[in-house]
């Protein structure tokens, strides 16, 4: 059994705090590492796809660095907004290359 | 283009009842996925399709859970004698086969509840 955590479970912030959250999965047989943003009543969306230990991926405000070696993902958010509240979740891929394996996700709130 | 659906949004049904729940994904996607999202926790899979076949089922909880994929495009996920802790979001996704680092694209899941 693949064990992927995320931290925190969830998270109240101000608009325009920044703020990140953790990913950690297995170092061994790591083959990609994806994060999706999951709004209520919403289909998760893909927000990035990590592959190489050191990569670091930007989409506007929001950007996530990956360290294959000791098995963690940092999401960052910038300045958040409102619209940013929803669900991240990361998902191991490993080298087998089908099924993900998802954390339990971040829920994060931000407050006007 | 169109994005994975799923039928329906919501399903409220009683103990001991038979469900299905349809997903299509998107056209010409070979590879299905079903999941299963409690409350909590993150989506836990179910089982994967590579066209008609089911290519790995061994999320399946148990016995009163099957799936389909008869024409390899749309696929029913079945639950027969349903029980309380049955209640989750089940999500679909699809990806091409061609797709790197297996790249999935979710619907909007099935809220199911059983009371």
């Amino acid at each position: 059994i693949l064990n992927v955590e995320q931290s925190p479970q969830s998270l109240h912030v101000q608009e325009g705090d920044s703020t990140n959250f953790t990913c950690s999965f297995p170092s061994s047989n790591f083959y990609a590492l994806h994060w999706y943003r999951w709004e209520t009543a919403k289909s998760p969306e893909a927000l990035f796809v990590m592959t190489l230990n050191g990569d670091e991926k930007k989409k506007g405000r929001i950007s996530a660095t990956l360290n294959t070696k000791e098995g963690y993902s940092y999401l960052y958010i910038k300045g958040s907004q409102p619209e940013d509240s929803a669900t991240y979740l990361c998902a191991f891929l490993n080298n087998a290359g089908n099924m993900l394996t998802f954390g339990g996700g971040t829920r994060l709130m931000v407050k006007p | 283009g169109a994005g994975v659906s799923q039928t329906p949004s919501n399903k409220v049904t009683e103990k001991g009842k038979y469900v299905e729940l349809r997903c299509d994904p998107i056209s010409g996607h070979t590879a299905l996925y079903w999941y299963r999202q409690s409350l909590g926790q993150g989506p836990e899979f179910l089982i994967y399709f590579q066209g008609t076949g089911a290519a790995d089922d061994s999320g399946l909880p148990n016995d009163r859970f099957f799936a389909v994929r008869p024409e390899g495009s749309v696929s029913t996920l079945k639950i027969q004698r349903t029980e309380r802790g049955d209640s989750a979001v089940y999500l679909c996704a699809s990806s091409s086969r061609q797709a790197p680092y297996n790249e999935q694209f979710f619907g909007p899941g099935t809220r199911l509840t059983v009371l």
